[in-house]
């Protein structure tokens, strides 16, 4: 069965810290990987896309993906506390064709 | 990014009617958009590609005749949950992906959150 994976949290860290979220994948055909950012009662919000192995970094946000591993995390830096959300990883292609399956998010909590 | 507005954005209804839900692409021609449905605490799931000018592609358990989709226009998709019951009670978001400049990303609306009494 095809899974994307997630570990549901919640994650707390301090103000000003940095917060780690991982996903893993299962279809190793995959090729497109994205976080979105949930805020409670809203939709989803694309804030990172990857697809090639390494690191992306958009202001403080940075995915990293290790196709090898199946594995693909975001690295939050100077987290805030209007960062806190629940952070669902996306994954596409391979045998997902051009439907996106989703993890079941993380959800993270910055303490001020 | 693409812009996708939804209509209702909250709607409460009794069990037995039909609801319908509005999904537009707001900058850009959609020949295809995607219905998904969340319930507390879970992720998104699929429930259906929606195809301007066809027929939708239904995920495994969900009723066709249940939920239809209609996509009569290049920025519009619908979706009615016909003759709603309380475990319809969900927040169904429709999505597009603009596909553009080679990548692959699919942009949220607001979603619409459905009550059944």
């Amino acid at each position: 069965q095809k899974e994307v994976e997630q570990n549901s949290g919640p994650l707390s860290v301090p103000e000003g810290a940095i917060a780690s979220l991982n996903c893993t994948y299962s279809d190793r055909g995959s090729q497109s990987f994205f976080w979105y950012r949930q805020y409670s009662g809203k939709s989803p919000e694309l804030i990172m896309s990857i697809y090639s192995n390494g690191d992306k970094e958009d202001g403080r946000f940075t995915a990293q993906l290790n196709k090898a591993s199946q594995y693909v995390s975001l690295l939050i830096r100077d987290s805030q506390p209007s960062d806190s959300a629940t952070y669902l990883c996306a994954v596409n292609g391979g045998d997902y064709g051009q439907n996106f399956v989703f993890g079941p998010g993380t959800r993270l909590s910055v303490l001020p | 990014g693409a812009v996708v507005s939804q209509h209702p954005s909250r709607v409460i209804c009794k069990s037995g009617t039909s609801v319908k839900i509005e999904c537009r692409s707001l900058d850009f021609q959609a020949t295809t958009m995607f219905w998904y449905r969340q319930f507390p605490k879970q992720s998104l799931m699929l429930m259906a590609t929606s195809n301007e000018g066809s027929k939708a592609t239904y995920e495994q358990g969900v009723e066709k005749d249940k939920f239809l989709i209609n996509h009569a226009s290049l920025t519009l998709s619908t979706l009615t949950v016909t003759s709603a019951h309380p475990e319809d009670s969900s927040f169904y978001i429709c999505s597009v992906n603009p596909s553009s400049g080679g990548y692959n990303e699919q942009f949220f609306g607001p979603g619409t959150r459905l009550t059944v009494l």
